[in-house]
């Protein structure tokens, strides 16, 4: 069945950088556009950016451009996402969602950012 | 920036319907996508394309689009569709740039 498999948990210091990962399995990767979304602690979805994993084209939300870096392994059928210069705002559950539709999602990635 | 706007709370009886409006200023020209969000889990496509219905998806939830406003109608609300509810949608810029509602929750008591 199509899945989404993202990386654990990660505590990251202010000023660092995390990168998670979204693997997908049960269809062609590369048919499918993936977006990057994120939730802050009782808040609403964000929509981070999207890939095309075909030809690893991107385009990122405004508020992250230049702090964003969106990639992927085709022989892997994973996607990447790098934040850079973490800082405490950007505590949140990140999620990989597949397709146009958003139609399948990860379970999410918590990205905790503490001194 | 572009900007999509829902109420922050819709409360209705079970077996009543409910209505979660999302408007945009691009909404006649784009699509609406509409997620359901339960506490402590990942969204669920509820509906795409501003009136598709996914497998799986109960057919009580049903989505309509007219001018600048998306509507998601869930005709004899139960008590297990209480959620968070979001819309979603691109802007008019054609590079794929998207945006989320801020969220309705919907209560059914």
């Amino acid at each position: 069945q199509v899945q989404l498999v993202q990386s654990g948990a990660e505590v990251k210091k202010p000023g660092a950088s995390v990168k998670v990962s979204c693997k997908a399995s049960g269809y062609t990767f590369t048919s499918y556009y993936m977006h990057w979304v994120r939730q802050a602690p009782g808040q609403g979805l964000e929509w981070m950016g999207i890939i095309n994993p075909s030809g690893g084209s991107t385009s990122y939300a405004q508020k992250f451009q230049g702090r964003v870096t969106m990639t992927r392994d085709t022989s892997t059928s994973t996607v990447y996402m790098e934040l850079s210069s973490l800082r405490s705002e950007d505590t949140a559950v990140y999620y990989c969602a597949r397709g146009d539709y958003m139609d399948v999602w990860g379970k999410g990635t918590t990205v905790t950012v503490s001194s | 920036s572009y900007e999509l706007t829902q109420p922050p709370s819709v409360s209705v009886s079970p077996g009543q319907t409910a209505r979660i409006t999302c408007s945009g200023d691009a909404l006649p020209k784009k699509y609406a996508y509409w997620y359901q969000q339960k506490s402590g889990q990942a969204p669920v496509l509820v509906i795409y394309e501003d009136s598709k219905r996914p497998s799986g998806i109960p057919e009580r939830f049903s989505g309509s689009s007219s001018g600048t406003m998306a509507t998601l109608t869930i005709s004899g609300a139960q008590v297990e569709d209480e959620a968070d509810y979001y819309c979603y949608s691109t802007d008019s810029s054609g590079n794929l740039s998207g945006v989320f509602g801020g969220g309705t929750k919907l209560t059914v008591l």
